[in-house]
């Protein structure tokens, strides 16, 4: 199983920052990284798939980029909207599919 | 637009079994597969299972073979997981998904189901 490992837990960032959220996989998953933003009590949505891709309709604020174990997502000016926990997701090598255990992006 | 649409909250005493559902519109059902993924409170999300929706076939994580089915009702647009043998682990918000088609990432989200086990 491929075991993905997200940092930090916690961003505290004020709004109009830049957050900088990292992913790592314990073994190569090539491109194949989702990036999903899930607000409370609501579920995650799509932002990033194949590492860079933004999803349809995804501000051009959210960028990701990396491959094999170590990925980013940049988001470049924080919006109040954006105040969530993000998850990203590998889907090179399954069963299992599996998630990183998320940072919530607080404001700070 | 794509929509699925999950069943309602549920409360078991453990030991029981569950079934919850996730009605898709939008699109043609059988063009996309099912995925079912749990989110315990405070806990990452995991994936549970996948169910392709024109064969039938499923896949599930080792950690749930054997406690969940995955099912469909092509004639419903409509896919299902049970749970059974229900545990207070077991409690946790689930929800379906929906792939691309051609890589498994999770495109469009049923709204969740909240299922407690309590006694």
């Amino acid at each position: 199983e491929i075991v993905m490992t997200q940092s930090p837990a916690t961003l505290s960032v004020s709004p109009g920052e830049r957050a900088t959220l990292s992913c790592r996989a314990s073994q190569s998953v090539s491109s194949n990284l989702a990036w999903y933003q899930q607000r409370p009590g609501q579920a995650p949505r799509l932002l990033i798939y194949g590492a860079s891709t933004r999803a349809t309709g995804i501000p051009a604020r959210f960028s990701g980029s990396g491959s094999g174990t170590e990925f980013t997502l940049t988001i470049s000016s924080l919006q109040s909207e954006d105040f969530a926990v993000y998850y990203c997701q590998q889907y090179n090598d399954w069963p299992p599919l599996t998630f990183g255990g998320g940072t919530k992006v607080e404001i700070k | 637009q794509v929509q699925l649409v999950q069943s309602g909250t549920e409360v078991k005493k453990p030991g029981a079994s569950v079934k919850v559902s996730c009605k898709a519109s939008g699109y043609s059902f059988t063009n996309c597969a099912i995925h079912w993924v749990r989110q315990a409170p405070g806990q990452r999300l995991e994936w549970m299972g996948w169910i392709n929706t024109v064969s039938g076939d499923t896949k599930y994580s080792q950690k749930f073979q054997g406690g969940v089915t995955i099912t469909r009702d092509t004639s419903a647009s409509t896919a299902y997981i049970e749970l059974s043998s229900l545990t207070s682990e077991d409690t946790a918000v689930y929800y379906c998904a929906t792939d691309s088609g051609n890589e498994v990432y999770f495109d469009y989200w049923g709204q969740g189901t909240l299922v407690t086990v309590s006694s």
